[in-house]
């Protein structure tokens, strides 16, 4: 069945420190891979996106994501966050043959520590 | 550029009311147009999409219908609201399947 795991419902992270999101996703087509983030009350930025090519991507806001097909993963990495990354952040597949239609992750929600 | 409208931002509606909550895309064309539900504290559930006018495919068997009057119109209804229908509905369009793109939402609380 096609999934997408976000292991990490909250994660809290002091500001200035780096981070990492994790992604896990089960697809049976050459997927295509998104970031989003969601502040509060807001709808869904999209932060990146992978489709082929380069296996690192970057994104918006100093975010940058690495595709391991091996791993199944789309991890999400900055070396150093702010305050304002305080958000909630979804991961999503999609493919071709799949009318475009996208699974989501649950979220990963980020605190940030003064 | 494009944009996404999503009116209104918020909404409390009793049991049993109708519902109607527009979505409209403005800087492109034959978009396919997405409606989500986001209950208080979870993901993105996906209710309906449309690649075309008049063209709706329902994910979720429920009281909410959706219907897409003009190409870049797209509207959520429902003839009896439950307690349930609570939560953040946001709209997105996007085109040929290179990302979706997400309005601002509405807040809907039915008492």
């Amino acid at each position: 069945a096609q999934s997408v795991t976000q292991p990490d419902i909250h994660i809290t992270v002091s500001e200035g420190a780096s981070l990492e999101l994790r992604c896990n996703y089960s697809y049976g087509a050459t997927p295509y891979l998104f970031w989003y983030v969601q502040s509060p009350g807001q709808g869904l930025q999209l932060l990146l996106k992978y489709f082929s090519g380069d296996t690192l991507v970057q994104g918006i806001k100093g975010f940058e994501a690495e595709f391991k097909r091996s791993q199944s993963s789309f991890n999400l990495r900055k070396p150093s966050v702010h305050w304002s990354d305080a958000a909630e952040y979804f991961c999503a597949v999609g493919a071709l043959r799949s009318n475009y239609q996208l699974i989501w992750g649950a979220g990963t929600k980020l605190i940030i520590k003064p | 550029s494009q944009t996404i409208h999503q009116w209104p931002a918020t909404l409390v509606q009793p049991v049993g009311s109708p519902l109607s909550l527009e979505c409209t895309v403005e800087g492109t064309s034959n978009p396919n147009l997405y409606w989500y539900r986001q209950a208080a504290g979870r993901g993105l559930q996906l209710l309906f999409y449309s690649v075309g006018i008049g063209q709706i495919s329902s994910e979720v068997p429920q009281n909410l219908s959706a219907s897409r009057p003009q190409d870049r119109q797209f509207i959520l209804s429902s003839k009896k609201l439950l307690l349930s229908d609570s939560g953040f509905y946001l709209c997105a369009w996007s085109v040929l399947g290179r990302a979706q793109f997400f309005g601002p939402g509405t807040r809907l609380t039915v008492l």
